[in-house]
């Protein structure tokens, strides 16, 4: 079965400090894979998606960065981290080729707090 | 621009049935209608979809317009675990600054 690991679980940084968020995935080739940032009571922004190795698809501007070394892992970085980086982080996939109808999985989240 | 609308929140009474609404008044001809529920501290998960037809599952039920202007998630016996924030959403990608996921439909059940 697939599986989705997403680490860590939470994070304190400071102002200005560098981040590297990693998400992996079991059980699948070349899925989908996508990363939210969800602020507090509000829903989910797509921040980056990715069909292949390399292929990055970036839909806000901003000082984040996202890079797939490998078919089944997806890392979210920044270099220097801002107070409104903090949020709550998704990492997701989907099945390739599924079209409009492939459900998505999703992580467990990291909780980032940016100080 | 596939977006949907939803109540802020709803509330019901365990072990009774919950319709939760979803409008998406310029959905597509090849859009899928996705249902997602996210518990307190935990990333979403998936409920239910479909594309025309009526569909049910072990889950829910999704009952689709004949316009397909709006859907009904429909869950048969609520129960205090499905006390959840519920997404109805059309895309997984959006060009541009839009929220894949709106806010969504903050479901309380109870006791």
């Amino acid at each position: 079965s697939q599986t989705i690991h997403q680490w860590p679980a939470t994070l304190v940084q400071p102002v200005g400090s560098p981040l590297s968020l990693e998400c992996t995935v079991e059980g699948t080739s070349n899925p989908n894979l996508y990363w939210y940032r969800q602020a507090a009571g509000r829903g989910l922004q797509l921040l980056f998606y990715s069909v292949g190795i390399g292929q990055i698809s970036s839909e806000v501007p901003q000082n984040l960065s996202a890079s797939r070394p490998q078919d089944r892992q997806f890392i979210l970085s920044s270099k220097k981290l801002l107070l409104s980086d903090s949020g709550f982080y998704l990492c997701a996939w989907r099945a390739p080729n599924r079209g409009r109808f492939g459900r998505a999985f999703f992580g467990q989240g990291t909780r980032l707090t940016v100080v | 621009d596939a977006k949907t609308t939803q109540p802020n929140s709803m509330e019901s009474n365990e072990e009774e049935p919950v319709h939760l609404p979803c409008n998406h008044s310029t959905i597509s001809g090849t859009d899928y209608i996705h249902w997602y529920r996210q518990l307190p501290s935990q990333g979403p998960e998936y409920v239910i979809h479909g594309l025309t037809s009526n569909v049910n599952n072990r889950m829910a039920s999704l009952a689709i317009a004949e316009d397909r202007k709006s859907s009904t998630l429909i869950l048969h016996r609520a129960t205090l675990r499905d006390a959840a924030v519920y997404y109805c959403i059309l895309r997984f990608t959006y060009y541009g600054q839009n929220f894949v996921f709106g806010p969504g439909t903050r479901l309380s059940v109870l006791p």
